[in-house]
This record gives C-alpha cells, sequence and structure tokens, in this order.
C-alpha cells in the first residue's frame, strides 16, 4: 500500500539531545514537507523540500534541519537549539502543480511522531 | 504575513444536530483545502475548492467557497458520532504555501 510511515511513534528526549525523526513515502511525490502541531494550534510548516538536495525554511524553521537526499525520504532533526520541542510532528507528502490538477497540492500526511523532552 | 482564522474553536452539538465551522483568510486565496483529524489521528484531506463561489457535497458535507476568495465554510447536516474529530481549513495564495487555521474541534453527544 503507498503512503507515508513516520517513525518512532514516540520519542522521549533529554534536555540538550539531538533527536532525528524519520519520514519515508512510496508515492512517488516530489513535494515532502514537516509540520509541527500543538494544543489548540493549527499545522506550522517547519520545512518543505521540492526536489532533491534541495529543501526550503518554512515558518518555524529556527532550531531544526532536514536533509532530502532520496526522493522517497525526508528526515528531520530537532537539535537543541530549539527552544520549546516538545509537540506532534507530521510529516506529509504531495504532487506539485501551479495549475489545477487533480490531485495536485493535496497533502498525505503520515501518523506522526509525539516527542517529548524531558 | 497570511494569517487563516477559524471559529468556532469547539462546538458541541447533540447528534443529528447540524453544525458549521467558518474559515477567513486575511488575503485573497488561489484555493482552499478541508481536512479532517480523528482525536489521536493525523490530517486526512477532505476536499480542495478553488473557484469564487464554488459549493461542493460530499454526503452529508457542503463545504462553499466565497465570492471573493477570501473565506469558506463546511457545514455537516445531521451530526453522527463518526464526524468527531477537527475541522482545519488550509488556504493558500498564489505561489505560496498552504497556511492552515487553528481548526475546529467538534464533539457530538450521543
Amino acid at each position: 500500500d503507498g503512503g507515508i510511515t513516520q517513525s518512532p511513534k514516540y520519542l522521549f528526549r533529554k534536555e540538550g539531545q539531538n533527536v532525528t525523526l524519520s519520514c519515508e513515502q512510496n508515492l512517488n511525490h516530489d513535494a515532502m514537507y514537516w509540520y509541527r502541531q500543538d494544543p489548540g494550534q493549527g499545522l506550522r510548516l517547519i520545512y518543505y523540500s521540492q526536489i532533491v538536495n534541495d529543501f526550503q525554511k518554512g515558518d518555524i524553521a529556527e532550531g531544526y534541519s532536514v536533509s532530502r537526499e532520496k526522493k522517497e525520504s525526508f528526515p528531520l532533526t530537532v537539535t537543541s537549539a530549539q527552544k520549546n520541542p516538545t509537540a506532534f510532528y507530521l510529516c506529509a507528502s504531495s504532487i506539485i502543480s501551479q495549475g489545477v490538477i487533480s490531485g495536485a497540492n493535496v497533502l498525505t500526511f503520515g501518523a506522526g511522531s509525539r516527542l517529548t523532552v524531558l | 504575513g497570511q494569517q487563516v482564522m477559524q471559529i468556532p474553536q469547539y462546538q458541541h452539538v447533540q447528534e443529528g444536530e447540524d453544525f458549521t465551522t467558518y474559515c477567513n483568510s486575511s488575503t485573497t486565496l488561489s484555493n482552499i483545502q478541508w481536512y479532517k483529524q480523528r482525536p489521536g489521528g493525523h490530517p486526512v484531506f477532505l476536499i480542495q475548492l478553488v473557484k469564487s463561489g464554488e459549493v461542493k457535497k460530499q454526503k452529508r458535507l457542503t463545504f462553499q467557497f466565497g465570492e471573493a476568495k477570501k473565506n469558506s465554510s463546511l457545514h455537516i447536516t445531521a451530526t453522527q458520532t463518526t464526524d468527531v474529530g477537527t475541522y482545519f481549513c488550509a488556504g493558500k495564495e498564489y505561489g505560496q504555501n498552504f497556511v492552515f487555521g487553528p481548526g475546529t474541534r467538534l464533539s457530538v453527544l450521543p
């Protein structure tokens, strides 16, 4: 079945530690995204990538880093510089289109990774 | 920058009652999407609206895109317990990424 796989589902981290969240998709989508979700808030864009070896900062990129070495993979590292990292992290992918093509720009989300900093 | 607001933040209804959530953007949108997130789950795409004044229906769900392409609504007729969850709108300006609203959390009492 095609989809997005995120791991781990739950993660605990001590302050000062970096942690990497995995995101893999087999949908052959060009674009991949990382969002952060906090209680009572919408999804906020951290980073996105439209092509291999290229990515752009979203609205809240500080304290995070990403890589896109393969089309299928878009891991997110939460660094110790992120002041309030406890959150629900969602990875998504989509077909890219500037026009109106059925299914274009529709986000398919993974199940999410819940990070808690102790 | 672009801001997307949703009202209400929470809505509690009795099963069988109707429900409406409203989405407003600070800027004109090229298109708008709606997603549903069940408790403990992840957002799932419901629909995308592109045309000014567009109305789309999915069974008991009716979606509208405003004439000025700055607002949208989702109406559920005769709610069921399976409708429980948080409904997000996401608005997109031309050439920009989607910006999500804060969501409306729907509770349905049996």
